[in-house]
């Protein structure tokens, strides 16, 4: 089993939808939760960040933590088609963990006008 | 707009040669990461240095994969013999604990023939 699982994909959503995107971990001490967004051909970039069980919102986006059910979703509202690209979602723990981030294996998205 | 830098962005080589991948983290960040993309594995967390100090190279080849870092403005990742099974994206990232965001470098991109 991965440490970090996300929905395979790819996922197509129309302009103006909701694109809702899941993952897994296996590591209960996970203490941090990331979602990066990738171009084709890019670095990541980080979108998101949440540490703590609940919803956090910035903008279109919001970040959602169930660590009970060791899960994080992020959702993308009003989905536009320059959101197309791959979503990674990662962990860490913390303390001298901090920064040692595991990588899911990513969900493409497609927005589709 | 600080950013972290990658050289050589490409590189093509013969199997059995040597790779040296270069790395210039942000002035100030004082952790470094190295990551290696490809399809197959995805994203994965080779080696990270803290003050220049290696705090985990588990991910890392050892009989053919080198990281150091000089001094605090240059990291290095050396593969030495490369083989065609280390084709993938090298990604360099930089950052502080105080930070919650890694910042990516645009990466190099291996080919081994």
């Amino acid at each position: 089993q991965k440490e970090v699982e996300q929905n395979s994909g790819p996922l197509s959503v129309p302009e103006g939808a909701i694109a809702s995107l899941n993952c897994t971990y296996s590591d209960r001490g996970s203490q941090s939760f990331f979602w990066y967004r990738q171009y084709s051909g890019k670095s990541p970039e980080l979108i998101m960040f949440i540490y703590s069980n609940g919803d956090k919102e910035d903008g279109r986006f919001t970040a959602q933590l169930n660590k009970a059910s060791q899960y994080v979703s992020l959702l993308i509202r009003d989905s536009q088609p320059s959101d197309s690209a791959t979503y990674l979602c990662a962990v860490t723990g913390g303390g001298t963990s901090y920064g040692k981030l595991t990588f899911g294996q990513g969900t493409i998205l497609t927005v589709h006008p | 707009d600080a950013r972290v830098t990658q050289t050589p962005r490409h590189k093509v080589t013969e199997m059995g040669q040597e790779v040296t991948m270069r790395c210039q983290p942000i002035l100030g960040h004082n952790t470094v990461f190295w990551y290696r993309q490809t399809m197959m594995q995805g994203l994965e967390l080779l080696a990270y240095f803290r003050n220049r100090a290696p705090l985990d190279d588990s991910g890392m080849p050892k009989d053919r994969f080198s990281a150091e870092m000089p001094d605090a403005t240059l990291a290095t990742l050396k593969i030495q013999p490369s083989e065609p099974r280390d084709s993938a994206v090298y990604f360099c990232a930089s950052g502080t604990p105080g930070q919650v965001r890694q910042y990516f470098g645009p990466g190099t991109r291996l080919t081994v023939t």
